[in-house]
């Protein structure tokens, strides 16, 4: 069965921008994380969304938000871009319940000039 | 709150020696426990997991048992290959209500032939 597919997969725009990222998880899998990887913090948890209500999140400024669809594809969405928002960000895809496996997609690079 | 504490590295091994990477966590109630991997240009791969106490999580040779006196949750290989080389992610899920894993910062493994 098809992976977890993120588009774009690089991305450069400029400081004061916003941008649009997007997920499309497993088949069948409800819940869809959001993940910043960059060389000084790691990884940390952005938010997660299932059956398209926001389930958890983590401690961004309130220029990170996301969406999720009936079909259970999410958007990411920062706006008004700084060159710190320049980082991996990694979309994870599971059925949602407890102590179930995360699946990544291959992420999307974005980088702010 | 909850962390994960993971040695940084890098490690930098020889074909075939014998690899740990250790891991320690902070949490309240029962966590799950998981080992990732990322590859260069990659998204992060589930390596193994562990869900409660005592248990030994196994794949590809790679093992970790979750330690709940010492809460610990190494990674071991017995033999380490030039594939091995990437970076490994101890983590861990606190909230049984979702699924946000909270990452160590990661160990950057090379192996050398």
């Amino acid at each position: 069965k098809a992976g977890v597919t993120q588009t774009p997969r690089y991305l450069i725009k400029t400081r004061g921008q916003q941008v649009t990222l997007s997920c499309s998880p497993i088949s069948g899998h409800r819940s869809v994380s959001w993940y910043q990887q960059t060389p000084g913090q790691g990884l940390q948890f952005l938010f997660e969304y299932f059956s398209e209500t926001q389930r958890n999140k983590g401690n961004f400024p309130g220029r990170f938000s996301g969406r999720q669809f009936s079909n259970s594809r999410s958007e990411m969405n920062v706006s008004t871009l700084e060159l710190g928002d320049s980082a991996l960000y990694l979309c994870a895809s599971s059925p949602g319940t407890a102590n179930t496996e995360a699946f990544f997609g291959q992420g999307t690079r974005l980088t702010v000039v | 709150g909850n962390s994960v504490t993971q040695m940084e590295g890098p490690v930098t091994l020889s074909e075939e020696a014998f690899l740990t990477i250790n891991c320690t966590y902070t949490a309240t109630g029962y966590p799950s426990l998981f080992w990732y991997v990322q590859y260069p240009g990659e998204g992060l791969q589930l390596l193994l997991k562990a869900t409660k106490a005592d248990d030994k999580g196994s794949n590809k040779g790679f093992e970790a048992t979750y330690r709940k006196e010492t809460t610990s949750f190494h990674l071991e290989k017995g033999s380490v290959q030039v594939s091995d080389s990437a970076v490994y992610f101890c983590a861990l899920i606190s909230n049984q209500a979702g699924t946000a894993l909270i990452f160590g910062k990661g160990t950057t493994l090379s192996v050398s032939s």
